[in-house]
């Protein structure tokens, strides 16, 4: 079965960056999305971007522009977000998600990792 | 940026009943082009309905998705005890994806 396995919390310091990973298996990674969505404590839902494993593209929301970094390693069917000069109202569960998409648009995601928890604080 | 408004922000209901849960989008660029999610507390969301209407993998026949123009609903025909949650829809079709800021439906 289709699963998305995460890596576990993180602490870190303002200022700091944070990798998170995420490990795929039960379907083919390379001929899918993986996206990166973050939810802060009691607040909704917030797309970061996604990257095409295949073609190894990347799309970033303007808000992350320059801090954020998605990568995928197709050999062991793992991709990364890496989040750069982490700030307190960057703490938030941090989901990965395979992404159905068409051509270079992302459509939806239909299956989710479990969530990495990533608190910022001094 | 399309907004996609979600209303109500809370539905309160018992087992048994119907529930009707609304999604409008500033603009769309496919009046099918819209997802629904569910979540329950400590958990991530899961998949309900892509396409505006059709039923993810494994989704009841009591959830239905339903568009008319660039409004979409949700119905949950008769509420199960496991159906109470967050429910967020998603709009794609542009570059990124946008979410609403969900529903909750209590009992």
């Amino acid at each position: 079965q289709v699963q998305l396995v995460q890596s576990g919390a993180e602490v870190k310091k303002p200022g700091a960056s944070v990798t998170v990973s995420c490990k795929a298996s039960g379907f083919s990674f390379n001929i899918y999305g993986l996206s990166w969505v973050r939810q802060a404590p009691g607040q909704g839902l917030e797309w970061l971007g996604w990257i095409s494993a295949f073609k190894a593209t990347t799309y970033y929301t303007q808000n992350f522009q320059g801090r954020v970094a998605m990568t995928t390693d197709t050999s062991t069917s793992t991709a990364y977000l890496e989040l750069r000069g982490l700030r307190s109202d960057d703490t938030a569960m941090y989901f990965c998600a395979r992404t159905q998409f068409s051509s270079t648009l992302p459509f939806y995601l239909d299956y989710w990792g479990q969530g990495t928890l990533v608190t910022v604080s001094s | 940026e399309p907004v996609l408004t979600q209303s109500p922000g809370t539905l309160s209901l018992s087992p048994g009943e119907r529930a009707t849960l609304s999604c409008r989008a500033s603009q769309s660029v496919s009046s099918s082009y819209l997802a629904w999610y569910q979540q329950k507390p400590g958990q991530a969301p899961r998949l309900l309905i892509y396409g505006a209407s059709s039923r993810a993998t494994g989704i009841p026949d009591r959830f239905t998705g339903s568009v008319s123009g660039t409004d979409f609903t949700l119905t949950i025909s008769r509420l199960e005890p496991e159906d109470f949650g967050l429910y967020y829809c998603q709009q794609y079709g542009w570059s990124s994806l946008i979410f609403g800021g969900g529903t909750k439906v209590e009992i």
